[in-house]
């Protein structure tokens, strides 16, 4: 089975911190995604990855930035918290391919206070 | 730009009935559809796919779901549902090419006892 691992799963941090949500997979999967999960909006795509060292916006970007500097891990970077990215964050990963199917980890409950 | 709809926000069935959540979708090509369910504080696992062919798909856990290629629907459904069901449900969509799955918001379904 495909293991996606979140480093934390709730995390309280304070506004203007620089916050660091990881993000590793079992399975050698090329893609990786970054989403967050708001109540009545359902998941929005913050930044995704095709390959090591790539990185593509998606949806909501701004305030966020991410670092792939292996293919098995992909990082979520906060540069300066605020209280309006209080959210869950889920991260996602799948092999190349019109069929393929995301799969994901448990997710990160982050509170900024 | 492909979409998706789940027009019902909450779904209520009785245990034993047939249940099906809805969705639709828009692409401008052959469409790759996806359902995931997911859990209290779980991330979204993954249910079933349709691709081409059958439009009739079996999944995990019971479920299946029909692709209506003239209705641009395909709803998900399950015989006989269980308490065990209760969850949010996701439909999610992709076009061509080795994009990110565009997700709808999401159908609360409760099964009650």
């Amino acid at each position: 089975d495909v293991k996606v691992t979140q480093s934390s799963r709730y995390l309280v941090k304070r506004t203007g911190e620089k916050v660091f949500l990881e993000c590793v997979q079992d399975m050698d999967h090329e893609n990786m995604f970054w989403y967050r999960q708001d109540p009545g909006l359902g998941l929005r795509l913050i930044y995704f990855s095709y390959d090591v060292k790539m990185k593509e916006k998606g949806d909501i970007p701004e305030g966020y930035s991410v670092s792939r500097e292996k293919k098995e891990r992909f990082s979520l970077i906060l540069e300066s918290a605020s209280t309006n990215q209080t959210s869950m964050y889920l991260c996602a990963s799948s092999r190349q391919g019109t069929s393929q199917p995301q799969h994901f980890g448990d997710g990160t409950r982050l509170s900024i206070l | 730009a492909q979409s998706v709809a789940q027009p019902e926000d909450q779904v209520n069935v009785a245990e034993g009935n047939p249940l099906t959540v809805k969705c639709t979708y828009s692409v401008s090509g052959n469409p790759y559809l996806f359902w995931y369910v997911q859990y209290p504080n779980r991330g979204l696992q993954f249910l079933l796919k349709y691709i081409t062919g059958d439009n009739l798909v079996k999944g995990s856990y019971g479920f299946e779901a029909e692709f209506n290629k003239s209705q641009t629907s395909f709803h998900l459904k399950k015989p006989s549902a269980l308490v065990s069901d209760s969850a949010l449900y996701f439909c999610a969509v992709r076009d061509i090419g080795n994009t990110p799955l565009v997700f709808g918001k999401g159908t609360r379904l409760s099964v009650i006892a």
